[in-house]
């Protein structure tokens, strides 16, 4: 997918427990994006990135925050998991030269 | 009021149908229109996108912003069972601004 990755592909993990998601990009782009989407809520921003430690809020960031220390690399860090926060998360970046997104696969994220 | 709505469907046809999938927006300040195909458990892929009003064009899909209305359309032509996904309308202010997507129009092409 256009050299990114996302890590974890699944994960289950407990109510209360710590959880870090990675997306790693291959291909130097300023901009990542972390989305999670949900039945009957579709796609809605969590954070942003437009550089190295320069990150911003989405419209649902209560309860996640990210950490870009490296330009391939956008770490999402849930700080206590709750149940609320099971969903399908995707990273993307914004190729050069064209608009719209370059979507990760996904990880697909259970808190039980 | 979500910036970007479109109607989730599902939307069944009948292969070789045209398709028509549309969304409203809200927000004027969009210049930026996408057009995302989502097939289950996978990421969403960008079909294609347009700047401002006007149509475009590409093999068997066509998209068209009527900036006037803040309507969104995509065309379907020829409409195959791989055509099967979640489709999903966006908009952005700028080429490199965060996107706001619409919660997706499922798509069924009955063979």
């Amino acid at each position: 997918d256009a050299g990114i990755t996302q890590s974890p592909r699944h994960k289950v993990t407990e109510t209360g427990t710590p959880v870090t998601l990675r997306c790693h990009q291959t291909e130097n782009h300023r901009y990542m994006y972390w989305y999670r989407q949900d039945p009957g809520h579709g796609l809605r921003l969590i954070h942003y990135s437009y550089g190295v430690k320069d990150t911003d809020k989405g419209e649902v960031s209560d309860g996640y925050s990210v950490s870009r220390s490296k330009t391939e690399d956008f770490l999402l860090t849930l700080e206590s998991a709750t149940s609320s926060q099971t969903s399908v998360y995707f990273c993307a970046i914004t190729p050069g030269g064209t608009a719209g997104y370059t979507f990760g696969s996904g990880t697909r994220l259970t808190v039980v | 009021q979500k910036e970007v709505e479109q109607d989730p469907g599902p939307l069944s046809v009948p292969e070789g149908a045209i398709v028509s999938l549309n969304c409203t927006y809200s927000n004027s300040a969009f210049q930026y229109f996408m057009w995302y195909r989502q097939y289950s458990r996978k990421g969403p892929e960008l079909l294609m996108y347009t700047y401002s009003s006007g149509n475009k064009e590409d093999g068997r899909f066509t998209a068209q912003v009527d900036k006037s209305s803040k309507y969104i359309s995509l065309f379907i032509r020829d409409s195959q069972p791989s055509d099967s996904a979640t489709y999903l309308c966006a908009g952005s202010m700028n080429r490199d601004d965060k996107i706001i997507f619409g919660k997706g129009t499922r798509l069924h092409i009955l063979p």
